[in-house]
């Protein structure tokens, strides 16, 4: 079974211009959340969809970042425009129900210059 | 609001030595508690989880970990450590009843010292 998969797992990019970050959850999984590492600190959660409605986005920092998750399969994570503060590593996690264990994906590095 | 606290951010053990690392908790409920672990470019792996029911918890890789309400602590132990345990561990909280929005701790970077 394939795991959560993330896309890139690096990208560079200067301050001002937009990134898009995609995850595929495991199959099947209806649940999909976007957590944040950012500078070595604590992860913090983003958001939490529920196929493909949002069910929880109190993390979300401001409205440079937008999440959508179009039929309920993968998701994408757009900051515009990225500023230096949002270098960090962004996860992805899906789980096959709300009080299920959540399964994480390696991660995508995000460096804002 | 919950809040977990990871006591060093480095640990060093010698191969075979105890692991001892630490997490206390903030919260107003009952709280679900967990351990995740990653390893270099992987994501992070669940290596156990509390859920209110027995207060010493088995996991993955030979790790347990106690519940000790009176000291909001869930500290992570294995009695004797091994080079692959070498990796950034994870504490985290979830109140509700489920797992939905985890907290996390600012995460401990364990070495395995030869």
């Amino acid at each position: 079974e394939a795991g959560v998969t993330q896309f890139p797992s690096h990208s560079v990019i200067e301050k001002g211009q937009t990134v898009t970050l995609r995850c595929d959850p495991i199959s099947g999984h209806d649940n999909l959340y976007w957590y944040r590492r950012v500078m070595g600190k604590e992860i913090k959660f983003l958001l939490h969809f529920v196929k493909e409605s949002k069910q929880d986005e109190s993390g979300m920092p401001n409205n440079r970042f937008l999440a959508e998750r179009t039929g309920g399969t993968y998701s994408t994570l757009k900051v515009q425009p990225a500023e230096l503060e949002d270098s960090g590593v962004y996860f992805c996690a899906s789980s096959q129900d709300v009080a299920g264990k959540q399964f994480f994906g390696p991660g995508t590095r995000l460096t804002v210059l | 609001a919950q809040s977990v606290t990871q006591l060093g951010s480095h640990v060093s053990v010698s191969e075979g030595a105890l692991v001892l690392l630490r997490c206390n908790y903030s919260s107003s409920v009952p709280p679900y508690l967990f351990w995740y672990v990653q390893y270099p470019n992987q994501g992070l792996q669940l290596l156990l989880k509390y859920t209110s029911a027995a207060t010493l918890v088995k996991g993955i890789n030979g790790f347990e970990a106690e519940f000790k309400k009176s000291e909001t602590s869930f500290h992570l132990t294995k009695p004797s450590a091994h080079m692959s345990d070498a990796a950034e561990y994870f504490c985290a909280v979830s109140v509700g009843g489920s797992a939905r929005q985890l907290t996390f701790g600012s995460g401990t970077q364990l070495t395995v010292l030869p």
